[in-house]
């Protein structure tokens, strides 16, 4: 059974700072990986998703990669804003079929 | 606006009761989702349908629980006899290739009082 862990739970850092979020997975045998941000109260966005096949993707201050062998993508974010604060979740999709999701970061930016 | 639309963006209901929430999914995306979020946890999947087929259903997914895509387009959630514990987000999402990933909507909130 896949399993998905992110780590930390929580993260707080000063407006400005460049961080990085974790998530780590069980089965390396993914169809791809998908990163979300969820507002209190709110559904999912979409961030990025990267295809088993690719190393990492890129939007805007946002970088995530993956690392298929290691069973670990990792979430990157530059010049941090007030804005970002929110839980960001990863999701790994298996067979082509659903998503597995781990339980979240919850990120505050402290302006 | 062509994202995925829940309805009804809230639901408060007293035990006992059924209630059933509706998914509109991305026009022309074949794949419908059901998900539950409870406080502090990641989503958990119920659910899917390939155009009008349900192709798998969670353990999460008791006898209380019914789900439908009857025309291939929009779904129906529906819980029989609510208990305290079915309360939680109920997330949809729709996809038309997993390739692309999956897309969700804003979710209804279900408080059981």
């Amino acid at each position: 059974k896949q399993e998905v862990t992110q780590i930390p739970a929580a993260l707080s850092v000063p407006e400005g700072e460049n961080l990085v979020l974790n998530c780590s997975f069980t089965d390396s045998a993914i169809y791809n990986l998908q990163w979300f941000r969820q507002d209190p109260g709110k559904g999912l966005t979409s961030l990025l998703l990267i295809q088993s096949s690719q190393r990492e993707q890129t939007s805007g201050r946002l970088n995530a990669s993956l690392d298929k062998s290691s069973g670990r993508s990792t979430l990157y974010i530059a010049a941090s804003q007030p804005g970002d604060s929110a839980t960001y979740l990863c999701a790994v999709i298996i067979g082509n079929e659903k998503l597995t999701f781990g339980t979240g970061t919850r990120l505050t930016i402290i302006p | 606006d062509t994202g995925v639309s829940q309805d009804p963006r809230h639901k408060i209901t007293k035990r006992g009761q059924n209630v059933t929430f509706r998914c509109d999914p991305i026009s022309e995306h074949n794949r419908l989702y059901w998900y539950r979020q409870t406080l502090g946890q990641g989503p958990e999947f119920l659910t899917y349908f390939q155009n009008e087929a349900q192709l798998e259903k969670s353990r999460l997914l008791s006898d209380r629980f019914s789900a439908e895509r009857p025309k291939g387009s929009f779904s129906t959630l529906e819980i029989q006899r609510t208990e305290q514990g079915d309360s939680a987000m109920y997330l949809c999402a729709s996809s038309s290739n997993m390739a692309l990933g999956a897309f969700f909507g804003q979710g209804t909130r279900l408080t059981v009082v």
